[in-house]
C-alpha cells in the first residue's frame, strides 16, 4: 500500500523559506511511472498545483510560483521536498504531496496534508 | 495556462437525487480530465481519471463523460457520504489546473 506523509514546520515567518518533506512508503520515487507533486489549499479555498518532479530530476512548476519554488528528490531516503522562499501570509495553506500517475496524469495518491501558517 | 470552469459552484440536493456537475476547459484537453472528491476537512480523493475511468473502490453511481473542452460528472443516486466538494483537474499540460470546485450540500 503506497502512502505519502508530509512533514515540516507548521509556522514560518514572513520573508523566510517554507520547507516541507514528503516521505513515500510502499513505492519507489525512482519509478519510471510517476511524477511526485505538491499541491496547496488555503483555508476555505480551492486546490492550487505547485509543481512536480520526475526521477530524472526534471521538474515543472506553476508559473505563478516558479521564481520562489524548488522541488527536489532525495532518493536514498525515498523522499521529495518543497522549498518556497520569500513567503507571505498569502502562502498560508494546507500543503499536500501527491503521486502523479504520468498517464493520464491524475493525482492518484495523496498525503494527509500539513498546515503551514506564515506569521 | 488552461483555465477550468466548473458549474454550478454549489448545489443543494436530496439523498437519491441525480446530480450533474460540469467542467469546461479553456482549450481542448482531449480526455485528460480528472475528478476529485473532497469531504470537509479531508484529503482529496481521485474518483475518475481520463474523463471516464472509474478508480478502484469508487461506487458505480459516479460516472464521468466528455472530451475536448466539455466534461460532466454525474452521481446517479446521491448518498449521504457524497455530500462534499468536487474538483475537476486537467492533466493535458503543465501547470496542472483545477476547477474552482462544486460544493454539493444537503437540501
Amino acid at each position: 500500500q503506497v502512502q505519502l506523509q508530509e512533514s515540516g514546520p507548521g509556522l514560518v515567518k514572513p520573508s523566510q523559506t517554507l520547507s516541507l518533506t514528503c516521505t513515500v512508503s510502499g513505492a519507489s520515487i525512482s519509478s519510471d511511472s510517476y511524477f511526485w507533486s505538491w499541491i496547496r489549499q488555503p483555508a476555505g479555498k480551492g486546490l492550487e498545483w505547485i509543481g512536480r518532479i520526475y526521477n530524472s530530476g526534471i521538474s515543472n512548476y506553476n508559473p505563478s510560483l516558479k521564481s520562489r519554488v524548488t522541488i527536489s528528490l532525495h532518493t536514498s531516503k525515498n523522499q521529495f521536498s518543497l522549498k518556497l522562499n520569500s513567503v507571505t501570509a498569502a502562502d498560508t495553506a494546507v500543503y499536500f504531496c501527491a503521486r502523479d500517475d504520468w498517464d493520464p496524469g491524475a493525482l492518484d495518491i495523496w498525503g494527509q496534508g500539513t498546515m503551514v501558517t506564515v506569521s | 495556462d488552461i483555465q477550468m470552469t466548473q458549474s454550478p459552484s454549489s448545489l443543494s440536493a436530496s439523498v437519491g437525487d441525480r446530480v450533474t456537475i460540469t467542467c469546461r476547459a479553456s482549450q481542448s484537453i482531449s480526455s485528460y480530465l480528472n475528478w476529485y472528491q473532497q469531504r470537509s476537512g479531508k484529503v482529496p480523493r481521485l474518483l475518475i481519471s481520463g474523463a471516464s475511468s472509474l478508480q478502484s473502490g469508487v461506487p458505480s453511481r459516479f460516472t464521468g463523460s466528455g472530451s475536448e473542452t466539455d466534461f460532466t460528472l454525474t452521481i446517479s443516486s446521491l448518498q449521504p457520504e457524497d455530500f462534499a466538494t468536487y474538483y475537476c483537474q486537467q492533466s493535458y499540460s503543465t501547470p496542472r489546473t483545477f476547477g474552482q470546485g462544486t460544493k454539493v450540500e444537503i437540501k
